[in-house]
């Protein structure tokens, strides 16, 4: 079993659309959530971390973590073409510790 | 943020020979660089790491006498693919973590690195 499951997509849907991506994880000793995006041949961009439980938001988007049930969520509102990306969980177990990504969700946004 | 770039951004080079790959950490001092590589469609999967002035710690399964690191400055880490295959072609990614003072250590990722071996 990976330590970090995510869906590859591809996801498509029309512009303005809410958008739920998810990750599930084995470990329950991660403490530190993060989303990352990554653009097409590019290195990836920390979109938004979370430190155990909770809620975050930062405009449209909405990162969400549930230990009890080892589930992680970002929700993007109003949905943009240049949302286009694909989007990678990852976890860490401690702040010195390493990455462990999520397989990476594709998603395009339709004009 | 902090900023790392990657050099080259492309590289083709023959089988049977070696290809380094620079990674800086252009405004802040990196006490640790990761290295990874990523096929297409797939996850980014963890190399090595490396702390300034030690030998690289690999990941289970990486040649060490295959991807040689080295990172001898704060803001320096390069990746050698010595005696490259096609096999070897990929997206290669550097992160860099300094110190900080937030919660949160963040890896700054540099733009990327694609090796194709012919």
């Amino acid at each position: 079993q990976k330590e970090v499951e995510q869906d590859p997509g591809p996801l498509s849907v029309p512009e303005g659309a809410i958008v739920s991506l998810n990750c599930t994880y084995s470990n329950s000793a991660f403490q530190y959530f993060m989303w990352y995006r990554q653009y097409s041949r590019k290195g990836p961009e920390l979109l938004m971390y979370t430190y155990s439980s909770g809620n975050k938001e930062d405009g449209r988007f909405t990162a969400q973590v549930d230990k009890s049930s080892k589930y992680i969520s970002l929700f993007i509102r109003d949905s943009q073409p240049s949302d286009s990306a694909t989007y990678l969980c990852a976890t860490l177990y401690n702040q010195g510790g390493k990455l462990i990504f999520g397989q990476g969700t594709e998603l395009s946004v339709k004009p | 943020g902090a900023v790392v770039s990657q050099h080259p951004s492309w590289v083709i080079c023959k089988s049977g020979t070696s290809v380094k790959i620079e990674c800086r950490s252009l405004d802040f001092q990196a006490t640790t660089m990761f290295w990874y590589r990523q096929f297409p469609k797939q996850s980014l999967m963890l190399m090595a790491t490396s702390n300034e002035g030690s030998k690289a710690t690999y990941e289970q399964g990486v040649e060490k006498d295959k991807f040689l690191i080295n990172h001898a400055s704060l803001t320096l880490s390069t990746l050698t693919v010595t005696s490259a295959h096609p096999e070897d072609s990929s997206f290669y990614i550097c992160s860099a973590r300094g110190h900080a003072a937030s919660s949160y250590n963040e890896q700054f990722f540099g733009p990327g690195t694609r090796l194709t071996v012919l």
